[in-house]
């Protein structure tokens, strides 16, 4: 257990829906970290936030959006949902910028 | 950006060989690089890092060797356990900057048989 927890661990709905996935860092960890892992595409970076504020962007589409609150935890926000958006999300959080990233367990969202 | 190639994408050797997965960063400037072991519907698992200023660093039957001037780093398991079957991804970052995303390798499936 590397102490992040992500919610729901499953999630399956439709096309043209939106879901939100929540993520609590480990006890005084900053940073959160989004990456979407599929089986074409590998592990890809989306977003990080530190202390509250958006640090860095990758490969992240504008249908997705995510934001870190005053108690530290993250929720990435997923509209419009497309067939091509079921994958693993993982959410990952480090003490300071660039350490060591502990991954949480994941959720697997499934796009009908 | 960088981008990060991983090779071989699948390996397999028998119980108590070597496996040797190879990866190869294009940004000069990233100067961390962790390898990360994933088990099957699980999440990916810090198994060794290291930073630019060290060339070599071991734990027990792991290894990681990097080569700044070639701009690739390696990962070498000895002795290896059915246990060590599983997906092995290497990253790369800028550990240095205010925003420091891993760029990870495709990953190579090591398959141990006894």
């Amino acid at each position: 257990d590397s102490g992040v927890t992500q919610t729901p661990k499953h999630l399956i709905t439709a096309t043209g829906q939106r879901v939100t996935l929540r993520c609590s860092p480990r006890s005084g960890d900053l940073s959160v970290y989004w990456y979407q892992q599929s089986l074409d595409q590998g592990l890809q970076f989306l977003i990080q936030y530190y202390n509250g504020e958006e640090r860095a962007k990758g490969n992240i589409l504008e249908r997705f959006s995510a934001q870190q609150f005053p108690d530290l935890h993250s929720e990435l926000n997923l509209s419009s949902l497309e067939l091509g958006d079921s994958a693993l999300y993982f959410c990952a959080s480090s003490v300071v910028v660039g350490g060591e990233q502990f991954f949480g367990p994941g959720t697997r969202l499934t796009v009908l | 950006g960088e981008n990060v190639e991983q090779h071989p994408s699948t390996l397999s050797v028998q119980e108590g060989d070597s496996a040797v997965i190879k990866c190869t960063y294009s940004d000069s400037a990233s100067n961390y690089f962790p390898w990360y072991k994933q088990e099957l519907g699980k999440r990916p698992q810090l198994i060794i890092d290291i930073r630019s200023n060290v060339g070599e660093k071991k734990d027990q039957r792991i290894a990681v060797t990097l080569n700044k001037t070639a701009k690739h780093f390696s990962l070498h398991i000895t002795e290896t356990q059915p246990e060590d079957s599983a997906v092995y991804f290497c990253a790369a970052s800028r550990a240095d900057q205010a925003g420091t995303a891993l760029i990870f390798g495709k990953g190579t499936t090591l398959s141990v048989s006894s």
